[in-house]
C-alpha cells in the first residue's frame, strides 16, 4: 500500500499570509493526487486532482492553487489567507482500484 | 456517479457486530461500492471494496445484495477503536482522476 506524508499537523496564520502544503506519497509512481478540505463535521470537498507532474485541475473555484513538481509530490498554496480558508486539509493517492490512501491532514486555522 | 444513503448515527455494544447499511438503489452495473472510515482528526481509512460478490478482509466484511442496490459493511466484532464516521461510496474501478464523493456517512458510537 502507499503511504501519504503531509505536514505539518497544525497551522495557524493570520489573514492576508501566504500558505503551502506539502504532500508526498511513498510506495507507488505515477499515482493520481488530491487535494481535499473538509468542514468541521461536514464531508470532503475535492479541490484539486492532478494525473501527473504539472497536471492540475481545480474542481472548485476559489482563493487556492496547486502544483505538483515532482511525480510523488503535490502541493497546495495560496498568496494570501481569507478566514474562510480555515479548515482540515487532506492529500490522497489512487492506485488503479481506485482506492485512495490519505495523509494525516493538516489543520488549518485562519486568524 | 450514483449517490448513496447512509443513516446518521448508529451505536454498537463493544464485542458485538456492528452491521452499517447503504442504499444505493442507482448504481450502475460497472460501479463498485467503496467504505472508508474516518476516526476523529484523522484522514479517512479505506476498508474494503466490492462489484457484486460478497468480500471479506481482516478489518470487515462487505454484503452486497443480489440486485446490488444496496449493501452492510459488518465490523465482526467491534472495538471502541472502531467508533467513526463510515462513509459508503460508489464509483467506478480503474485509472483516471476518480475523485470519491464523501458524503456526510454514518457516524459509528461503539459503546462499552
Amino acid at each position: 500500500s502507499q503511504t501519504i506524508h503531509q505536514w505539518p499537523a497544525t497551522l495557524v496564520q493570520p489573514v492576508g499570509s501566504p500558505l503551502s502544503l506539502e504532500c508526498t506519497v511513498e510506495g507507488t509512481s505515477n499515482p493520481n493526487l488530491y487535494w481535499y478540505r473538509q468542514a468541521a463535521g461536514r464531508g470532503l470537498q475535492l479541490l484539486f486532482y492532478s494525473v501527473g507532474i504539472g497536471q492540475i485541475s481545480s474542481e472548485v473555484p476559489q482563493n487556492l492553487s496547486a502544483s505538483r513538481p515532482q511525480d510523488r509530490q503535490f502541493i497546495l498554496s495560496s498568496k494570501k489567507l481569507l478566514l474562510s480558508d480555515s479548515g482540515f486539509y487532506l492529500c490522497a493517492s489512487s492506485n488503479y482500484q481506485n482506492i485512495q490512501y490519505f495523509g494525516a491532514g493538516t489543520r488549518l486555522s485562519v486568524l | 456517479d450514483a449517490k448513496t444513503t447512509q443513516p446518521t448515527s448508529m451505536d454498537c455494544a463493544e464485542g458485538r457486530a456492528a452491521n452499517l447499511p447503504c442504499n444505493h438503489s442507482t448504481i450502475s452495473g460497472n460501479e463498485y461500492v467503496y467504505w472508508y472510515r474516518q476516526i476523529h482528526s484523522q484522514g479517512p481509512q479505506y476498508i474494503i471494496h466490492g462489484l457484486k460478490n460478497n468480500e471479506t478482509n481482516e478489518m470487515a466484511s462487505l454484503i452486497i445484495t443480489e440486485d446490488r442496490k444496496s449493501s452492510t459493511l459488518i465490523l465482526p466484532h467491534a472495538t471502541l477503536r472502531d467508533t467513526a464516521v463510515y462513509y459508503c461510496i460508489v464509483r467506478q474501478e480503474g485509472m483516471g482522476a476518480n475523485n470519491l464523493f464523501f458524503g456526510t456517512g454514518t457516524r459509528l458510537t461503539v459503546i462499552p
